[in-house]
């Protein structure tokens, strides 16, 4: 059965940072790419960041680029997430999937608040 | 870059059909047959009903139709039924290992 897990969320000031995680299970992680989704309390869902089986490609939102940092270690099956220089517009529930084209698998998600 | 473009809501009675577009541009929806539809009950997870413009999951009933043309692609619900009262989500690949999602359409049965 497949499994996506993320933890790392929290209360973090604008400004700080925050590191989340996805632990992954029943697949083959290092064959498929992931992603990062995020939605805003009462929001619709926005792509956050992708990233290769590998690694060697990754994407970011312009909402996040050059604040957030994908990246995965493989041989721990796990997905992760840098956020840096976080701003009150990133409070959402984070969620990390499978794939690049159509996202099959999703976590439950983890709830980062970004408040003074 | 802008969401796609979906309507608000859609409301149908029980076994009635509904259909909810979702618009986007040259640039995704029309550029590429990578459209996938997403179900969200409120507090649940989102869940993957259509992938690649009309193909359908393993366990999504056959109720559940997609479909595209031009910069347009549709979500088609036949025989509504009251589980079927949730948000749903459409999806583009943008190239690039990018994607961009629509704003989300509430679907009430009612």
């Amino acid at each position: 059965e497949v499994q996506l897990v993320e933890s790392g969320g929290g209360l973090v000031k604008p400004g700080g940072s925050l590191r989340l995680s996805c632990a992954a299970s029943g697949f083959t992680f290092s064959s498929d790419s992931m992603i990062w989704v995020r939605q805003a309390p009462g929001k619709g869902l926005e792509w956050v960041s992708s990233i290769g089986p590998s690694g060697t490609y990754i994407y970011y939102a312009d909402s996040v680029q050059d604040r957030f940092t994908i990246s995965r270690d493989n041989a721990k099956n796990s997905l992760y997430l840098q956020m840096d220089s976080l701003r009150a517009e990133d409070t959402a529930v984070y969620y990390c999937a499978r794939r690049w084209d159509y996202f099959d698998y999703w976590g439950q998600g983890t709830l980062v608040t970004v408040s003074s | 870059q802008s969401a796609l473009t979906q309507p608000r809501s859609v409301s149908g009675s029980p076994g009635q059909s509904v259909t909810i577009s979702c618009t986007g541009t040259s640039s995704d929806v029309g550029a590429y047959n990578y459209v996938s539809w997403y179900q969200q009950h409120p507090g649940k997870v989102p869940k993957l009903m259509i992938y690649d413009v009309s193909e359908r999951p393993s366990g999504v009933p056959d109720r559940f139709s997609g479909s595209k043309s031009g910069d347009t692609a549709s979500l088609t619900i036949s025989g509504l039924q009251a589980e079927d009262e949730a948000d749903y989500y459409c999806c583009s690949y943008t190239g690039r290992y990018t994607s961009i999602f629509g704003g989300g359409t509430k679907l009430t049965v009612l």
